[in-house]
């Protein structure tokens, strides 16, 4: 069955360091690959999207991602974090549906700390 | 242009009512999909629609039951409720057509379903 898995449920990342949060799939063929953030109260927002051609996508706020193909991987990647990049941060596969239908897939999600 | 309106925002039901969720898809949009997110099973599928007929359906039980309207808006509706069914429920609208990998669907800020 196809799957989505984020192995980490909690990081603590100091303001202004690095962050990779990691995503691996399980899907017979290569999947659309997406990650959406859920700040509290609120729905999900599309961060970035990987359909096909250059590994390394660009997303909104300054993420990114790349896509690995031998390891079956998608992780999200920030060079400097903010405080208010604090949310929870869902990975999901995209598996085709009647047409035009994109049937979402979600990992557990990894909620992102960020300290002072 | 408007995002995916979902009303109410808060609902308190008990066991055993039923309860009916709405949702306003992004104007043109013609694909509505509904998720539910809990703590214990994550965001799961529940269906889709696209021009008033269901194209799509996850692996819920049959009190969980959904409507398109003419104009797009969709309605979800669950009777008998379980304590189980408390959950927040996200609506999604997409273009519905025109090619898988450009039908990116919008959240909206979901419907927080508590039932006593």
């Amino acid at each position: 069955a196809q799957s989505v898995t984020q192995p980490d449920i909690h990081i603590t990342v100091s303001e202004g360091a690095s962050l990779e949060l990691r995503c691996n799939y399980s899907y017979g063929a290569t999947p659309y690959l997406f990650w959406y953030v859920q700040s509290p109260g609120q729905g999900l927002q599309l961060l970035l999207k990987y359909f096909s051609g250059d590994t390394l996508v660009q997303g909104i706020k300054g993420f990114e991602a790349e896509f690995k193909r031998s390891q079956s991987s998608f992780n999200l990647r920030k060079p400097s974090v903010h405080w208010s990049d604090a949310a929870e941060y869902f990975c999901a596969v995209a598996l085709p549906g009647s047409t035009g239908f994109q049937k979402l897939v979600f990992g557990t999600g990894t909620r992102l700390l960020v300290s002072p | 242009k408007a995002g995916v309106t979902q009303t109410p925002r808060y609902l308190i039901k008990t066991r055993g009512q039923q309860v009916t969720l709405s949702c306003s898809p992004i104007s043109g949009h013609r694909s509505v999909s509904w998720y539910q997110q809990t703590p214990g099973q994550g965001l799961q599928f529940l269906f889709e629609y696209f021009s008033e007929t269901q194209r799509n359906k996850g692996n819920f039980p049959g009190r969980f039951s959904g409507r398109q309207f003419s104009n797009s808006r969709s309605e979800m509706n669950v009777s008998t409720l379980e304590l189980g069914d408390s959950a927040l429920y996200l609506c999604a609208s997409s273009l519905g057509s025109g090619g898988f990998s450009s039908n990116e669907q919008f959240f909206g800020p979901g419907t927080r379903l508590t039932v006593l």
